[in-house]
C-alpha cells in the first residue's frame, strides 16, 4: 500500500531563519506531488505541484520554493522565513491518471 | 477559474441529528467532485468522491450526489456522531483539456462539533 511521509509535523522557527520541509511517498512510482498551505480560519491553497523530477510549478508567487530531487520526495523550502509564512502545510500525492489526492499529517509552522 | 463555495459554519449538533453541508462549485470542464475530512492537528482523508454527473459517493453513512443542473455536491449524513467531530472541506480537481494533474481547488472549509 501507499503511504506518505511528512516532518517535521511541529516546528518554530525565527523570521529570517531558512526552511526545509520534507515529504516522501512510498509504494507507488511517479505520483503527482503537491504542497498546500491552510492558514489560520481558510481553506487549502495549492502552492507548487510537480510532475516529474525537477519539473516545479508554482501556483502563487511568495517567499517559499519546491524542489523534487528523486521520484519519491518534495521539500518545500525558504531562504528567509516571514511572519506571514506562518501555517500549516500538507504534502499530498496522486496518480497520474487520477486526479484523487492523498495528503501526509501536515507540518504547523510558527514563525516568531 | 475554477471555485468551491461551502457552507460557512461552525455546525453545531446533537448526536443522531441529520446533517447538510451546502457545497457548489464554478468550473470550466469536467470536474471530479471530492469531500475531505480533517480531524483535530491531522492531515485530510478523502471521505468520498463523485467523478461524473449524477454520481453518488458514500462512505461512513455519509453521501454526496453530482447534481451538474445545480452545480452542487451537498454532503449529508441521516445520524451524526460525536466522533464525525471536524473539518470537512468540499473540493474539486477540473478536468479542462483532459489535465487536471490533480490539483484540487478547496473550499473554505466547515467545522462540525457534535455534542452528546
Amino acid at each position: 500500500s501507499q503511504t506518505i511521509h511528512q516532518w517535521p509535523a511541529t516546528l518554530v522557527q525565527p523570521v529570517g531563519s531558512p526552511l526545509s520541509l520534507e515529504c516522501t511517498v512510498e509504494g507507488t512510482s511517479n505520483p503527482n506531488l503537491y504542497w498546500y498551505r491552510q492558514a489560520a480560519g481558510r481553506g487549502l491553497q495549492l502552492l507548487f505541484y510537480s510532475v516529474g523530477i525537477g519539473q516545479i510549478s508554482s501556483e502563487v508567487p511568495q517567499n517559499l520554493s519546491a524542489s523534487r530531487p528523486q521520484d519519491r520526495q518534495f521539500i518545500l523550502s525558504s531562504k528567509k522565513l516571514l511572519l506571514s509564512d506562518s501555517g500549516f502545510y500538507l504534502c499530498a500525492w496522486s496518480r497520474q491518471s487520477n486526479t484523487e489526492a492523498f495528503f501526509g499529517q501536515g507540518t504547523r509552522l510558527t514563525v516568531v | 477559474g475554477d471555485s468551491v463555495t461551502q457552507m460557512e459554519g461552525p455546525v453545531t449538533l446533537s448526536e443522531e441529528a441529520f446533517l447538510t453541508i451546502n457545497c457548489t462549485y464554478t468550473a470550466t470542464g469536467y470536474p471530479s467532485l471530492f469531500w475531505y475530512v480533517q480531524y483535530p492537528g491531522e492531515g485530510l482523508q478523502l471521505l468520498l468522491k463523485a467523478t461524473k454527473a449524477d454520481d453518488k459517493g458514500s462512505n461512513k453513512g455519509f453521501e454526496a450526489t453530482y447534481r451538474k443542473e445545480t452545480t452542487s455536491f451537498h454532503l449529508e449524513k441521516g445520524s451524526v456522531q460525536v466522533s464525525d467531530s471536524a473539518v470537512y472541506f468540499c473540493a474539486l480537481s477540473d478536468n479542462a483539456g483532459g489535465t487536471s494533474y490533480g490539483k484540487l481547488t478547496f473550499g473554505q472549509g466547515t467545522i462540525l462539533t457534535v455534542h452528546p
